[in-house]
């Protein structure tokens, strides 16, 4: 009965390759978004998604491009791996409007070798 | 400027009262956060605070706000091992629920 799960927990890849996290949430929420913390703990937000629509899109590169297949879904697609993608990647899902918490994924620990 | 800054490492006994302070950036801000994040999962939710507010308890949780400032502070009573993680705080700003994080202080509680 988990909240919000992505998968996998750990993913180590070669540079280059291309990969897929995957999230899903079971809260019935309207917005999920994609975090990146790094080696330092920082959280940058990458993503968030309303109603299949990209709301909010920070200055990251194009090979990272988020999917939603439906309301309960958004899976982060990156390509062509570089070693500074390393880091941990947090899926987070709200409910419309201001006084709505983020509830977040445990995580996915991406290595790129 | 955009960055929501936090002192990165707290040391504590347990026992003691913890005090971790956060300075964020936009007086617009509609809501202030405190996550905890233990090792190796996401970020909980531990309690917020609205604008409009100065003080805010829960249980052994205390948040003050000072808007003046931008001064946002969490404190715990009586600290416990099991409180050993980061914390982060957070500010959503008005308009489209744009959550900014803190940079996180590490709290460690010596036994």
């Amino acid at each position: 009965d988990t909240a919000v799960s992505q998968t996998p927990k750990y993913l180590v890849t070669q540079m280059g390759n291309d990969k897929s996290i995957k999230c899903e949430q079971n809260l019935g929420h309207d917005t999920m978004y994609w975090y990146k913390q790094d080696s330092k703990k920082f959280l940058k937000i990458m993503f968030s998604y309303n109603n299949k629509e990209l709301i909010i899109n920070e200055t990251v590169p194009n090979r990272f491009s988020p999917k939603s297949p439906d309301k309960a879904h958004l899976n982060l697609h990156i390509n062509s791996l570089e070693l500074g993608d390393s880091a941990v990647y947090f899926c987070a899902s709200s409910q419309e409007g201001n006084n709505s918490p983020l509830h977040f994924g445990n995580g996915t620990r991406l290595t790129v070798t | 400027g955009e960055d929501v800054e936090q002192s990165l490492f707290l040391s504590v006994r347990e026992g003691d009262s913890s005090v971790i302070n956060c300075t964020y950036t936009d007086s617009s801000s509609t809501y202030l956060y405190w996550y905890k994040q233990e090792p190796g999962a996401g970020l909980q939710l531990l309690t917020y605070i609205f604008s409009n507010m100065d003080m805010k308890q829960d249980q052994r949780l205390t948040v003050l706000l000072n808007k003046k400032d931008k001064h946002l502070s969490l404190r715990i009573a009586d600290t416990q091992t099991g409180d050993s993680a980061i914390y982060f705080c957070a500010e959503v700003r008005p308009g489209y629920q744009k959550v900014t994080f803190g940079t996180g202080t590490k709290l460690q509680v010596i036994p």
